[in-house]
Formats: C-alpha cells, structure tokens, sequence
C-alpha cells in the first residue's frame, strides 16, 4: 500500500522568501515520488522526480526536492519565490515493484505576495 | 499531434445521462489512469489499466465504467450521471518501467445538473 500527507493546504510566502511545501509518504517498498505543479485551469505539469538514484533531485524553474528515508519525507523547496509559482503543486508516490498505480496527496495552494 | 489529449474539455449533461469522456494518447504508453479532482480531496484514482484489455478499480470507481481496446485510447463512461460526479476529470498515461513519470491531459470540466 501507498500513500501521501501534504502537511498544509495552503502555503503563503513574499516574493523572494523560501518556500518550503512538506510531503511524507508511506510506501512498503522502495518508491519512486514526484512532484507535480498545476496553474489555474491546465493539467498537470512534472517539476521533479525521485528514482533511486542521488537523494537531492533538481527540478525546473528553480526547485528541488531531498528524500529522506529515515524521515520518509520529500519536500520541495525553492529558494527565493516568484510571483510566477503561485500554483496548486501535488506530491506522488509509486512504489518500485511491477504493476503500480500513482497515488497522489491532497495538494498545497501556493500562495504568492508581492 | 503528439502527446495526451482530453475530449471534450467541458461538459454539461443532465442526471441520468450516460456520459463518455474520451482520452487519447500517442506515446504507446503502458499505463493509463482516469483520476477525479475535487476541492478538499486531491486527485483520486478512478481507474486504471497496465495495457490493453487489463483495467482495474481504483479509490472512487462506483457509477464509473472504462475499456481499453486499444492502447492509445482509454474511455470513461459514467452510466448514469449524478450531481456528486460534477468535477474535473484528469487523464494520465505512464511508459511504465524505473521511475517514470506521468503525463497529464488538459481535463475535462464536466457538470451534471
């Protein structure tokens, strides 16, 4: 079984502050998680991806995400926030054994001030 | 065009009304996924399939029915519609293997009044 806690709905931070958006997961074999960013009225769009491989993962427009096994924990920070990321931003989880689905977590609103 | 695409994009249909929400993809992906998204819940898994003619229950599958006769092609139909099955539909196809992701169609709004 799998699952995902994002841990705040919503997240408010000024432009040019960190932004820090929290994620746990729960999986019984090694995952693979992403993150996921939805702008208003579009699909969603993959920032990054853990796949076993290096523990701190690099994404687009200047985010990045550290797994922690022992805290079984995948934020994502990034870290000066732009006007531009205020979006809806979603972690996933698949675990790493055959036939698989993506669960995903409730979702954080990233929220933008000036 | 290449990529994953959703028809229609918005939807208003009537209770009672069979509705099918059309999903294509041109990868040859693997696996396809239909999930629901609604204020307060995320994005819940509806169905999904590994390959063709193989489909599977996910969290919220009741009053919702899919086929997959061919691997680019993943339907959703929801027999008869209800007021609780207004939301926005998402569909998802994955290549499958080490750590791929998915790729998301635009959406289908769709209101049952």
């Amino acid at each position: 079984a799998q699952s995902v806690t994002q841990l705040g709905s919503h997240v408010s931070v000024s432009e040019g502050a960190l932004v820090l958006l929290r994620c746990n997961y729960s999986s019984s074999v090694p995952p693979y998680l992403f993150w996921y960013v939805q702008y208003p009225n579009q699909g969603l769009q993959l920032l990054l991806k853990y796949t076993s491989a290096a523990t701190l993962v690099k994404g687009i427009n200047g985010f990045e995400a550290e797994f922690k096994k022992s805290e079984t924990s995948f934020h994502l920070t990034k870290p000066s926030a732009h006007m531009s990321d205020a979006a809806e931003y979603f972690c996933a989880v698949r675990m790493n054994s055959g036939y698989s689905t993506l669960t995903f977590g409730k979702g954080t609103m990233l929220l933008v001030s000036p | 065009d290449a990529g994953i695409t959703q028809s229609p994009r918005y939807k208003i249909t009537e209770t009672g009304r069979q509705v099918t929400l059309m999903c294509h993809q041109t990868w040859s992906h693997s696996y396809m996924f239909w999930y629901r998204q609604d204020l307060g819940h995320g994005l819940r898994l509806i169905y999904y399939s590994a390959a063709a003619d193989i489909t599977d229950k996910g969290e919220v599958p009741d009053g919702y029915v899919v086929s997959r006769s061919k691997t680019e092609n993943f339907p959703l139909t929801l027999e008869s519609a209800t007021r609780s099955q207004t939301s926005v539909y998402f569909c998802a196809s994955l290549l499958g293997g080490v750590g791929t992701e998915a790729f998301f169609g635009q959406g289908t709004r769709l209101t049952v009044v």
